[in-house]
């Protein structure tokens, strides 16, 4: 099976732009995870995805937002970007409903000057 | 809140056993899992620990004390290609969302 899949790798933007990052999951997962990760903040959950309803979502600001399609296919979007939003943003597919086996993509890195 | 706690560095030298701690603390308890990660890489799954004991895969295992709150992660045989960082979460509810550590950056000497 092909693993998770992320475009674009990597992407450069100026403060308040916007961005959209997009994930395709491994072949039959319905869960779609994103996570931000950064040096100092490590990795920090941003929201999940399962069967296109958002199920949970972690302490971030309006400004990050997300979808997932009837495909399982997922993206988020970030609005008037911020300094501080450069980071390795990663999505994660999971074959079940729970969290306890989650499958990486290899990121995409925004720069945001 | 949930927080995971774990030592930020270990060194060891190649063909030793290294152990690698994680403690935490959560509001509610389903499991506890490792993540590797390479440098400019992503992370990759190693185990998950929903009961008390050992779990061994290969060179790994994967050892979870509920009582404790404790769980550690053993490699053994250690290779130059084991020099990542590796991560211990708790998933944050009964659904797909995980609370990570800091991580543990390993650094495998000759």
């Amino acid at each position: 099976k092909a693993g998770v899949t992320q475009t674009p790798r990597y992407l450069i933007k100026t403060r308040g732009q916007q961005v959209t990052l997009s994930c395709s999951p491994i072949s039959g997962h319905r869960s779609v995870s994103w996570y931000q990760q950064t040096p100092g903040q490590g990795l920090q959950f941003l929201f999940e995805y399962f069967s296109e309803t958002q199920r949970n979502k972690g302490n971030f600001p309006g400004r990050f937002s997300g979808r997932q399609f009837s495909n399982s296919r997922s993206e988020m979007n970030v609005s008037t970007l911020e300094l501080g939003d450069s980071a390795l943003y990663l999505c994660a597919s999971s074959p079940g409903q729970g969290a306890d086996e989650q499958y990486f993509g290899p990121g995409t890195r925004l720069t945001v000057t | 809140g949930q927080s995971l706690e774990q030592p930020s560095e270990v060194t060891a030298v190649e063909g030793a056993i290294v152990q690698m701690n994680c403690t935490y603390q959560t509001s509610g308890f389903y499991g506890l899992s490792w993540y590797q990660q390479h440098d400019g890489g992503a992370p990759t799954f190693l185990s998950y620990n929903a009961l008390d004991g050992l779990e061994e895969t290969g060179r790994f295992s994967s050892f979870l004390s509920r009582s404790d709150s404790y769980g550690y992660l053993l490699l053994q045989e250690l290779q130059m290609k084991d020099s990542a960082s590796y991560f211990c979460a708790v998933p944050g509810g009964s659904q797909g969302n995980l609370i990570f550590g800091k991580g543990t950056k390993l650094s495998v000497k000759p």
